[in-house]
């Protein structure tokens, strides 16, 4: 079963901070996050593996909740780079990695 | 350094047709994957393999064959298109140390198909 990710969309303006979030109704083991340009391949951009981890890329940090089943993707003063799709992916027992259906974020200037 | 290769880019089929899409990559990877992303559903797993002459299924396996007999290839196969295949089709490899949720994965630019 797919997780859930909210919100599905976002508008920011350059320099506002987001958050978008990612549950699963499944025990998880790890949560990737990746960034999709319009037209382009998924591109990584980090792995959490133990509960309540928080790891950093740039301005954008997250934070696994592993009791919770979910994970948090903080995007702090956006720039207009940061614009794309953002998918997380969970792995569980079965080692499978399930994406969720993406939440479209638009950095205006 | 190509990274994910995926051949073709974009493919018009009628439906009935068969085709084979290719994927290769260059970083030795023992992991290998197969999407297919539409609107609004996100990335689906169709099959996958952990290793040369080894293939699984994914989330949506039906009406897809797969083969690894190389290492760094794994082709996808649709033996008699149908439009519900239409479809943006991703590749992606992965290191194979542990288990394989805990490496990122690496994408190549996708082919978009198109069934008539």
């Amino acid at each position: 079963q797919q997780p859930v990710q909210s919100p599905q969309a976002v508008i920011l303006r350059e320099g506002e901070d987001a958050v978008i979030n990612c549950s699963s109704s499944k025990a998880l083991y790890s949560v990737h996050w990746y960034r999709q340009k319009h037209g382009e391949a998924p591109v990584f951009l980090m792995i959490l593996l133990k509960g309540g981890e928080q790891k950093g890329h740039e301005k954008i940090s997250a934070s696994f909740n592993e009791k919770k089943q979910q994970s948090s993707l903080y995007l702090t003063a956006s720039q207009l780079s940061y614009s794309g799709t953002y998918f997380c992916g969970t792995g569980g027992a079965t080692n499978k990695l399930i994406f969720g259906t993406g939440t479209l974020l638009a950095v205006q200037p | 350094n190509a990274g994910v290769t995926q051949t073709p880019k974009f493919r018009v089929l009628k439906t009935g047709q068969s085709m084979t899409l290719l994927c290769a990559q260059d970083m030795n990877h023992e992991y290998m994957y197969w999407y297919r992303q539409d609107p609004g559903m996100g990335l689906r797993l169709i099959h996958y393999s952990v290793g040369e002459g080894t293939t699984a299924k994914g989330e949506v396996p039906d009406g897809y064959n797969v083969s690894r007999l190389k290492k760094q290839n794994f082709l996808l196969g649709l033996e008699s298109a149908a439009p519900s295949q239409t479809s943006v089709y991703f590749c992606a490899s992965s290191r194979g140390v542990g288990d394989w949720g805990n490496q990122p994965q690496h994408f190549g630019d996708g082919t978009r198909l198109s069934i008539l």
